[in-house]
């Protein structure tokens, strides 16, 4: 019943590794979103999907490469990981401009 | 200038009380205003959301949207040692429709 899930909820990596992260939403909506927490709290935008479509692509390494098979999915691959990248990783959805809900988010440590 | 800025606290009351939360945000062309909340380790969680001027009521909280002023508040009232938590303020604007624009937070601690 889980309305944004993503898995894993824990990665742990070494450097250079490459690692995905999956996200499903069963809410409906039309919009979906990956951000970034860091150790500082804030929270970055990084892509947005509408609708398989990507609409937000913030400043962000080509490392990072995100994929939406359909309007309830979004994925997120890592290429050549960075100790920089630790953070987590929270995936969200809406329905169109309006409220985001929010995935229990996944916590990546690189080594 | 932030876009969005919040007091950062740590915002201390005791139980009982009304904790007061501000967030300001540059952009006057903002169009909608959440509040999240976000417990250590957790993800944030929508508390509430304000489109139009004046107060906004759910429960133990109230939402304040002054867009002349350019300001949004949060008022939690009876805090509980449950509240305590980082309160996120988000601002979406008119031109980037699905982009919300996000304050650092402000770290309340209501006190037993």
């Amino acid at each position: 019943d889980t309305a944004v899930s993503q898995t894993p909820k824990y990665l742990v990596t070494q450097m250079g590794n490459d690692k995905s992260i999956k996200c499903e939403q069963n809410l409906g909506h039309d919009t979906m979103y990956w951000y970034k927490q860091d150790s500082k709290k804030f929270l970055k935008i990084m892509f947005s999907y509408n609708n398989k479509e990507l609409i937000i692509n913030e400043t962000v390494p080509n490392r990072f490469s995100p994929k939406s098979p359909d309007k309830a999915h979004l994925n997120l691959h890592i290429n050549s990981l960075e100790l920089g990248d630790s953070a987590v990783y929270f995936c969200a959805s809406s329905l169109a401009a309006g409220e985001l809900f929010f995935g229990e988010g996944s916590r990546l440590t690189v080594l | 200038q932030k876009e969005v800025e919040q007091n950062s606290g740590p915002l201390s009351v005791p139980e009982g009380a009304i904790a007061s939360l501000n967030c300001t945000y540059s952009d006057r062309g903002s169009q909608s205003f959440f509040w999240y909340r976000q417990y250590s380790g957790k993800s944030p969680e929508l508390i509430m959301s304000i489109y139009s001027n004046g107060d906004k009521e759910d429960g133990r909280f109230t939402a304040q949207l002054n867009k002349a002023s350019q300001y949004v508040s949060l008022l939690i009232r009876d805090s509980q040692p449950s509240d305590s938590a980082t309160y996120l303020c988000a601002v979406r604007n008119a031109g980037n429709n699905r982009k919300l624009i996000w304050g650092l937070g402000t770290s309340l601690a209501v006190n037993p």
